[in-house]
């Protein structure tokens, strides 16, 4: 019962180089959803996807794109890296959107921009 | 500006007595609150959620309340175990956007 799996779950860049950041879940959810963590900041929302298909803004996308490849996977990708995207990245799932779903996180992906 | 406030980063309390965690909000049309317990190098957890239409949500040993018109909500946990030691976050769903609001976490240390 594995959940939402995060790959790779640690990853050290230099400034400039891109990476793809990869989750999936295995719950049948229809919404997924990327978040950051940054020290005294909680959990920010990057980008979301309400039903495969769909993607939309969070709050700090800037810097970042995603693709919803299919109902399991959905991707985070960061083009050009800067240190300040230097941070844990979440994925999560949840059933629906909104309407007090829980949502089931993965365990995180530590990211250094050097 | 901050919607969902979480003013005590940390708190430590004793094995078997209460532990008071507090939430504070600014938007009065967030529809439902949770709140998440994590540990070190792992995601969120799910812990309890209440409605805006409630005061008290229960489970087991884990009791939410609501006060709606200070824009207040605090999850007790009776009786505290050392395993409960973690970060606990509260979060906020948006009716408009269908988004969570997450504060800042406070970090709970149980001392046995």
């Amino acid at each position: 019962n594995a959940g939402v799996t995060q790959t790779p779950k640690f990853q050290v860049l230099k400034t400039g180089q891109s990476m793809t950041l990869q989750c999936a879940q295995d719950m049948n959810h229809n919404s997924m959803y990327w978040y950051r963590q940054d020290p005294g900041m909680g959990l920010r929302l990057i980008y979301y996807s309400a039903s495969e298909g769909t993607t939309d803004k969070g709050e700090v996308p800037n810097g970042y794109n995603v693709s919803r490849l299919n109902k399991r996977e959905f991707s985070l990708r960061l083009e050009s890296a800067a240190p300040s995207q230097t941070s844990v990245y979440f994925c999560a799932s949840s059933e629906q959107q909104g309407s007090g779903q829980p949502q089931h996180f993965g365990d995180g992906t530590r990211l250094s921009i050097l | 500006d901050q919607q969902v406030k979480q003013n005590s980063p940390s708190l430590s309390v004793q094995e078997g007595r209460i532990s008071i965690l507090n939430c504070d909000y600014t938007n009065s049309m967030f529809d439902y609150f949770l709140w998440y317990k994590k540990y070190p190098a792992e995601g969120p957890t799910f812990l309890i959620s209440i409605s805006s239409i409630k005061d008290k949500n229960e489970d087991g040993r884990f009791t939410v309340f609501l006060n709606k018109s200070a824009k207040h909500l605090s999850l007790h946990i009776v009786p505290s175990q050392p395993g409960d030691s973690a970060v606990y976050f509260c979060a906020a769903s948006d009716p408009g956007t269908y988004k969570y609001i997450f504060g800042t976490g406070t970090r709970l240390k149980v001392l046995a």
